[in-house]
């Protein structure tokens, strides 16, 4: 199964842009990328999905690298409310388990 | 609002007793699952089911058991809890399809073993 590499932690400036970087070079052509996130006490909420093309949403974008091996979650002004620890992910190809990694745990400054 | 609910946030047992972890989703989805998360290891699939009475097999499925007798409930049961089965679990559902990549998860059921 094709595994996901992230920072485990990251740091931003509130009202600040945030790239979180994700490593998946051995991923298949038909794994879709997927972004979650977990807030302290609660259990994760998807942010975005994609599968080759670069993907926007009203919650973040995803950038997509042209030979899929890597992907970018951009958050383009950071709250305080969007600390969390962020889960990149692949779909494996039964479409119904999700390879989940250890995620980026974002923290963002007043 | 969408919702999946796990019946307990919090639960103390001891060695030996059984436990029933309950998840109910008002979204119709075909799709439920139960993970157990722990620092360290991230979260790892215990069991899922893609329809009533089907279930399968996810990485960690040893000393569980589960049932899905309804569309929208899905149990994980813990025959004999014992103390590694401490964590958090958390229980998710999604609609099949690959058009519809999102997992809703309720906000997991910590369970501590004594």
């Amino acid at each position: 199964d094709a595994k996901t590499t992230q920072p485990n932690s990251m740091e931003s400036n509130e009202e600040e842009p945030v790239h979180l970087p994700c490593n998946h070079s051995t991923i298949s052509g038909t794994d879709y990328i997927h972004w979650y996130r977990q807030l302290p006490s609660q259990g994760p909420e998807y942010v975005i999905h994609g599968l080759t093309s670069n993907v926007n949403n009203r919650m973040a974008s995803l950038a997509i690298a042209e030979d899929r091996k890597s992907s970018t979650l951009i958050l383009h002004r950071a709250t305080l409310r969007d600390a969390a620890v962020y889960y990149c992910i692949l779909r494996a190809g039964n479409n119904r388990k999700l390879i989940w990694g250890l995620g980026t745990s974002l923290a963002v400054n007043p | 609002d969408v919702k999946v609910t796990q019946s307990s946030r919090y639960l103390v047992k001891r060695t030996g007793e059984k436990v029933f972890l309950e998840c109910v989703q008002d979204m119709d989805h075909e799709n439920m699952f139960w993970y157990r998360q722990d620092p360290g290891l991230g979260l790892r699939l215990i069991y899922f089911s893609y329809d009533v009475k089907m279930k399968e097999k996810g990485d960690i499925p040893e000393g569980y058991s589960v049932s899905r007798e309804k569309k929208e409930r899905f149990s994980l049961i813990l025959e004999s809890a014992s103390t590694n089965q401490t964590s958090m679990y958390l229980c998710a559902s999604r609609r099949t399809g690959w058009s519809t990549g999102e997992l809703f998860f309720g906000e997991g059921s910590r369970l501590t073993v004594l």
